[in-house]
């Protein structure tokens, strides 16, 4: 079945450091939604990309769609400590389900 | 209020026993999904339904059974829980079609010892 992978795991970052988290989905996706989840919250939706190369941007964040719409990344500009949270992508392959990838636990050190 | 109530927000619960979680919403999306998440692992999807008739099998239905009551509630149970179903459940909504974000609710803890 589909499978979505996303690296790193986790990662720690000074404050005003960049940011970035990769997705990698196992089949070709229809379309990406990114979520936020801070500590001891529950996810919030962040974006969905459609198109193949697509790129949006929300202030700090930039997310990107790769051509073959099989991969998606999430970067971050000059993080604060109010980024602390973990990032998921989520693919959906044609079905209207979303498959969660495994999620980047970000800490922002002050 | 919230959008998307769950309740329990938190259970204890031996081995053995039959458990429901509840979920509600006031958001009037047809859509409900109920997911599991656990360290490492992200979030993998239970189950689904699109209205009150349809309700479909996710990742990890095992062990899991679902109730769609009506177009606000979606329930899901444990026929006879065990330990490794110890997680951190959320219940979402979406609208129809493709492309809604998901709304998700507070989550559920539960623990079975």
């Amino acid at each position: 079945g589909q499978q979505v992978m996303q690296i790193p795991q986790y990662q720690h970052v000074q404050e005003g450091e960049d940011f970035t988290t990769y997705c990698n989905s196992s089949t070709t996706l229809s379309n990406i939604q990114w979520y936020k989840q801070r500590p001891g919250g529950h996810p919030v939706f962040l974006i969905q990309l459609v198109k193949s190369g697509e790129v949006k941007k929300q202030k700090r964040l930039t997310f990107q769609f790769g051509e073959a719409k099989k991969n998606s990344s999430l970067h971050i500009t000059a993080t604060q400590t109010t980024d602390v949270g973990t990032y998921f992508c989520a693919g959906d392959s044609g079905t209207y389900k979303y498959i969660f990838g495994t999620g980047t636990r970000l800490k922002v050190l002050a | 209020d919230a959008d998307v109530t769950q309740t329990p927000r938190n259970r204890i619960t031996k081995t053995g026993k039959r458990i429901m979680l509840e979920c509600s919403q006031t958001k009037g999306h047809d859509r409900m999904y109920w997911y599991r998440q656990d360290p490492g692992l992200g979030l993998r999807l239970i189950y689904y339904s699109f209205d009150v008739k349809d309700i479909n099998k996710g990742e990890i239905s095992d062990g899991y059974s679902v109730s769609r009551q009506a177009q606000a509630k979606f329930s899901l149970s444990l026929e006879s829980a065990i330990p490794n179903q110890t997680a951190l459940y959320f219940c979402a909504t979406s609208e129809r079609g493709r492309g809604y974000g998901y709304t998700f609710g507070s989550g559920t803890r539960l623990t079975v010892v």
